[in-house]
């Protein structure tokens, strides 16, 4: 069974300023996915960024990046720029490839960005 | 639009009463499923369905039923609810089981039970 790790509870991070938040896992997969998922005050669940373990390149969208680090089972989140509307609770998340869309998430970060 | 709908957004009911959460999507997704999520332990899955008249067991099953019987339709059934099921309750549905397809998740649903 694949387990995700968040072993921050809590950020802050000023406006237009840079954190990062973590994220470690343990499976014994070698094909797989990893998601950051967003959850607003609104409790919409909003896809952040998406990241193939195949891949080396690490995933980028926009403000959003991952450090993604396979042989330490790491995948770290980085926003750049803060924003305001970036206040959310943060969930990293597991897929196994080829083997059904369950996701398998993580206990979440809230992500408190101040003005 | 795109959207997965869930009903109703908030319920508070008492232990025992049979209660059932319903789930559509208008994207004609073949796989469905339903998450649990409580403070600390992130989103778990109930439940999920490969495609109509086809379901399984996820990570915290207990207490739940599913079914479904249109494509379209993934109802969440508690028969006897106890307090130990108060949690918000997500929908999801992606394009097919098998392959990486995003997964599209309703608005969520609060469920209270005292």
């Amino acid at each position: 069974a694949q387990t995700v790790t968040q072993s921050q509870p809590e950020m802050s991070v000023q406006e237009a300023e840079t954190v990062t938040l973590s994220c470690t896992y343990d499976t014994s997969e070698s094909n797989y996915y990893l998601f950051w998922y967003k959850q607003p005050p609104s409790r919409q669940m909003i896809l952040v960024i998406r990241q193939e373990a195949y891949k080396q390149q690490n995933a980028t969208e926009n403000r959003f990046s991952v450090n993604f680090q396979k042989a330490a089972k790491s995948f770290s989140l980085k926003i750049s720029d803060s924003q305001l509307g970036d206040t959310a609770m943060y969930f990293c998340a597991f897929m196994k490839g080829n083997a059904g869309n369950m996701l398998t998430f993580g206990g979440g970060t809230r992500l408190m960005v101040k003005p | 639009e795109a959207q997965v709908t869930q009903n109703p957004r908030y319920l508070i009911t008492v232990t025992g009463k049979k209660l059932t959460v319903t789930c559509s999507q208008n994207m004609n997704h073949e796989y469905m499923s339903w998450y649990r999520q409580d403070p600390g332990l992130g989103l778990r899955q109930i439940y999920y369905s490969m495609n109509v008249e086809v379901t399984d067991k996820g990570d915290v099953p207990e207490g739940y039923k599913v079914s479904r019987k249109e494509k379209r339709n993934f109802p969440l059934i508690l028969e006897s609810p106890s307090p130990n099921q108060t949690s918000l309750y997500f929908c999801a549905s992606s394009l097919q089981y098998f392959g990486v397809s995003e997964q599209y998740f309703g608005p969520g649903t609060r469920l209270t039970v005292t």
